[in-house]
């Protein structure tokens, strides 16, 4: 069955790690984002890519990175330079191109606790 | 920039109470308004999407009004069911920038 898939579910960073968080999605979508989602507070995007091979910063990519190699795939690195990296991360993808482009569709996310 | 408050943060009722969960936006020039439910450690759910020139979308028991001018929104929900109980997000789409989300609010319905 169609949908975006996140994994994994829960993943923890040791001190100065890289981690990968992946996000595939097997809706045929042109455009993939990433959030990040603390308590008390809304949704904030780190990423989004309107096609393959492009991606644009969002609000606080500081510390995050992404590749777009792939229509279905759209993984964050969260780098050890992201000092505060505790949070709950959503991906989501939309079709571009028309008011359906504005309809988001969420993967069930992944929570990244530090060690 | 846009911000999007949601007030109040959390709300408990009894099932059967009929409720009504508030957003509101700073700046008016909006392409579309959109709520969401979020489960607790899930993703999110669209639940009703309303165009700028649009006043209300309805869908079963929900029933969401935009008022542009006013810089609010309000999502109703009748008769509601222990299984409401959710956090409720609205976001906002602006023409050249991307979602901006409230912080939600927290839905107890209690049996």
């Amino acid at each position: 069955d169609g949908g975006i898939t996140q994994s994994p579910k829960y993943l923890f960073r040791k001190e100065g790690q890289n981690v990968t968080l992946s996000c595939e999605q097997n809706l045929n979508h042109d455009a993939m984002y990433w959030y990040r989602q603390d308590p008390g507070q809304g949704l904030r995007l780190i990423y989004y890519s309107q096609i393959v091979n492009d991606f644009q910063k969002g609000d606080i990519a500081e510390g995050y990175s992404v590749s777009r190699e792939k229509k279905e795939s759209f993984p964050l690195t969260v780098t050890s330079a992201q000092k505060n990296p505790t949070a709950f991360y959503l991906c989501a993808s939309s079709i571009s191109g028309g008011e359906a482009k504005n309809i988001q569709y969420f993967g069930a996310g992944t929570r990244l606790s530090v060690l | 920039k846009q911000e999007v408050t949601q007030i109040p943060a959390a709300l408990s009722v009894p099932e059967g109470e009929n409720l009504v969960l508030n957003c509101s936006f700073t700046d008016s020039a909006i392409y579309n308004l959109q709520w969401f439910r979020q489960d607790p450690g899930k993703g999110l759910t669209s639940l009703l999407l309303i165009q700028s020139s649009q006043r209300e979308q309805t869908s079963g028991r929900l029933n969401a009004s935009l008022d542009k001018s006013s810089g609010r929104s309000t999502l109703y929900i009748a008769a509601s069911q222990p299984g409401d109980s959710a956090t409720y997000l609205c976001a906002v789409k602006e023409f050249f920038n991307d979602m901006r989300f409230g912080a939600g609010t927290r839905l107890t319905v209690k049996p």
